[in-house]
């Protein structure tokens, strides 16, 4: 089985400051990891993903994430927020050895950004 | 362009009534599912669907129904026997890692459905 953690459900960042958004994963073998963001009203779409390649994996936006197994984290950061950041994101890992391929989402972190 | 599509955006409900919350996808994906979304609770799985005509229950399955007569389309029928249906619904579909490789999920843009 697998679950996925996320610290934090409310994080505020100044604008052009660092966003670091927090996953922890637990998984029996090597997982797949994703991080979703959800802008009001509207459905999840994918950041990044991390399938068994680059442990840094870069996604749109400038964002980008590591896998540390060592850790069992796939933290989700930006060096300089923006306004447009402002939205709600998703950490959701899957195991390698699933036929299914089914998700396991994270409780999801909303992110304001301030002037 | 592939993708995936809800209709519609916005649902009313009347009390007693069932209603139906479509999604089609272009996308030849194999598996298709739904989840419900509520302010702080995430993402809560309904139902899923692996192939035509099969489909299992997710956590939260107690008051609606599906079906999946064609690939492309998996649509939810909220029934009346749901008590609280309120919420903001979320179709996505996959490929299944077994054929294709697995790259997560593509979402629809959601209905959202409210009882009045």
């Amino acid at each position: 089985a697998q679950s996925v953690t996320q610290l934090g459900s409310h994080v505020s960042v100044s604008e052009g400051a660092l966003v670091l958004l927090r996953c922890n994963y637990s998984s029996s073998v090597p997982p797949y990891l994703f991080w979703y963001v959800q802008y009001p009203n509207q459905g999840l779409q994918l950041l990044l993903k991390y399938t068994s390649a680059a442990t840094l994996v870069k996604g749109i936006n400038g964002f980008e994430a590591e896998f540390k197994k060592s850790e069992t984290s796939f933290h989700l950061t930006k060096p300089s927020a923006h306004m447009s950041d402002a939205a709600e994101y998703f950490c959701a890992v899957s195991l390698t050895t699933d036929s299914w391929g089914k998700l396991q989402f994270g409780a999801g972190t909303q992110v304001v950004v301030t002037p | 362009d592939g993708g995936i599509t809800q209709s519609p955006k916005y649902l009313f409900r009347k009390e007693g009534q069932n209603v139906t919350l479509s999604c089609e996808q272009n996308l030849n994906h194999d598996a298709m599912y739904w989840y419900r979304q509520d302010p702080g609770q995430g993402l809560r799985l309904i139902y899923y669907s692996q192939i035509v005509n099969d489909f299992q229950k997710g956590d939260i399955a107690e008051g609606y129904s599906v079906s999946r007569e064609k690939k492309e389309s998996f649509p939810l029928t909220v029934t009346s026997a749901q008590k609280n249906p309120t919420a903001f619904y979320l179709c996505a579909s996959s490929t299944l890692p077994r054929r294709t490789g697995f790259y997560g999920y593509t979402f629809g843009s959601g209905t959202r459905l409210t009882v009045v």
